[in-house]
């Protein structure tokens, strides 16, 4: 099974200040990974996929195999960022999201 | 993409009693999911719904507790059976493999709230 870990379930900054949410995976090969966010009282939804090397809202993550990471980051957060995200491996017979960082971000 | 839809939105329910959530899609899938996600949890994947065949179960998940049903391949739908009040939680319904998406992500649905008294 392709799994990732997000080791901080909780995760607060300041408006403004940097914020890099964590994720490892464990397993080999050519991961394909993303990230996916839920705002409150909204669905779950995609918010990048490593593959595209986009930037969204600000964010970006690299996938860093030497370290098997694909931290989400963003320069400055802000008020709207605060939300539940979750990384996940692709859709598949097994998939296991990441027990997901809830972001607070402080005014 | 896809819209996904989740009907109900939300149940109150009495224990013993089931419940039964339909998730419609726009447009044909070749995965859905059915996942659980309980206050200030993660999600947990409850089973794979396949087309015309039995849904593939999650450890610590069964089909006499979660008969699942997908008849085609834009509709599923979850039953939570003979419930308690440990099963209240958002039950939500994904799709993944759309035929016109390159990658791999999931779309996900609004989600059931489900509270059992």
């Amino acid at each position: 099974a392709q799994r990732v870990t997000q080791p901080e379930k909780l995760l607060s900054v300041f408006k403004g200040a940097p914020v890099e949410l964590k994720c490892n995976y464990s397993y080999s090969g050519s991961p394909e990974l993303f990230w996916y966010v839920q705002y409150s009282r909204q669905r779950l939804q995609l918010l990048l996929r490593h593959i595209s090397r986009e930037s969204i809202k600000g964010f970006t993550a690299d996938l860093n195999k030497g370290e098997t990471s694909f931290h989400l980051k963003k320069p400055f957060a802000q008020e709207e960022d605060s939300a539940m995200y979750y990384c996940a491996p692709p859709t598949g017979n097994q998939f296991y999201f990441g027990t997901g960082t809830s972001l607070t971000v402080i005014p | 993409s896809a819209v996904i839809s989740q009907k109900p939105s939300r149940d109150i329910c009495q224990r013993g009693t089931s419940l039964t959530i339909q998730c419609q899609v726009d447009s044909q899938v070749t995965m859905m999911f059915w996942y659980r996600q309980q206050p200030g949890q993660s999600l947990t994947l409850i089973a794979t719904a396949n087309q015309g065949s039995e849904a593939t179960y999650e450890s610590g998940f069964v089909i006499d507790k979660f008969p699942i049903s997908r008849p085609n391949l834009t509709f599923s739908t979850l039953t939570v059976s003979n419930m308690s009040p440990e099963d209240s939680s958002i039950y939500l319904c994904s799709v993944g493999g759309l035929a016109l998406i390159a990658g791999n992500e999931q779309f996900f649905g609004p989600g059931t709230r489900l509270t059992v008294l």
